[in-house]
């Protein structure tokens, strides 16, 4: 069975820009939730969809923004890109609604510059 | 509030050397405890999982884990490490209700020398 997939792999932006990072679970799980990894630290949490609704927010600004489709894909979406956004952004995917255990994917590296 | 602790952000050992990675948490709440690796410019794997049955925790790779809550401790152990252990690896936790998400520490990254 296929894992979590993350596209695009690599991307390069520009200060002011926005971008749009897209998830696709592993069959069958419908929990997405949306990590950054800023380069020398852990992971932090942004957001967690279920069933097509937020679960749950990080600590992050109103920029950063989110959905899930119908096929329980996802959607990260960041607007007026700060070079302080330039981290490697990690889709995870668990069966349901807790999250109790995440699989994640191979990530997204974006540069701001 | 729940949080982790990694002590040593880098770790180097001999290979057959023990590997011991340390991880204290601090949660309000009975916690579930996660152990991550992450190989170079990929994500995340997990290890093994704590979730409040057996202490001891076994995970793959030879890795495992003891919970002990009088320490709050988490640590992650193998008896001999092989050169393809070589990585970062996160503790991270969450609560057994209420949020969903994981807290992740700042990570350990472990050299093996050969």
């Amino acid at each position: 069975d296929a894992g979590v997939t993350q596209s695009p792999t690599h991307l390069i932006k520009t200060r002011g820009q926005h971008v749009t990072l897209r998830c696709s679970p592993i069959s069958g799980h419908k929990s997405v939730s949306w990590y950054q990894q800023v380069l020398g630290q852990g992971p932090q949490f942004i957001f967690q969809y279920y069933e097509k609704e937020e679960r749950g927010r990080g600590n992050f600004p109103d920029r950063f923004s989110a959905r899930q489709f119908p096929n329980y894909s996802s959607e990260l979406n960041v607007n007026a890109l700060l070079l302080g956004d330039s981290a490697l952004y990690l889709c995870a995917s668990s069966p349901g609604p807790t999250g109790y255990e995440q699989y994640f994917g191979p990530g997204t590296r974006l540069t701001v510059t | 509030a729940q949080s982790v602790t990694q002590l040593g952000s880098h770790v180097s050992v001999s290979e057959g050397a023990l590997v011991l990675l340390r991880c204290n948490y601090s949660s309000s709440v009975p916690p579930y405890l996660f152990w991550y690796v992450q190989y170079p410019n990929q994500g995340l794997q997990l290890l093994l999982k704590y979730t409040s049955a057996a202490t001891l925790v076994k995970g793959i790779n030879g890795f495992e884990a003891e919970f002990k809550k009088s320490e709050t401790s988490f640590h992650l152990t193998k008896p001999s490490a092989h050169m393809s252990d070589a990585a970062e690896y996160f503790c991270a936790v969450r609560v057994q209700t209420g949020a969903n998400n994981l807290f992740f520490g700042t990570g350990t990254r472990l050299t093996v020398i050969p």
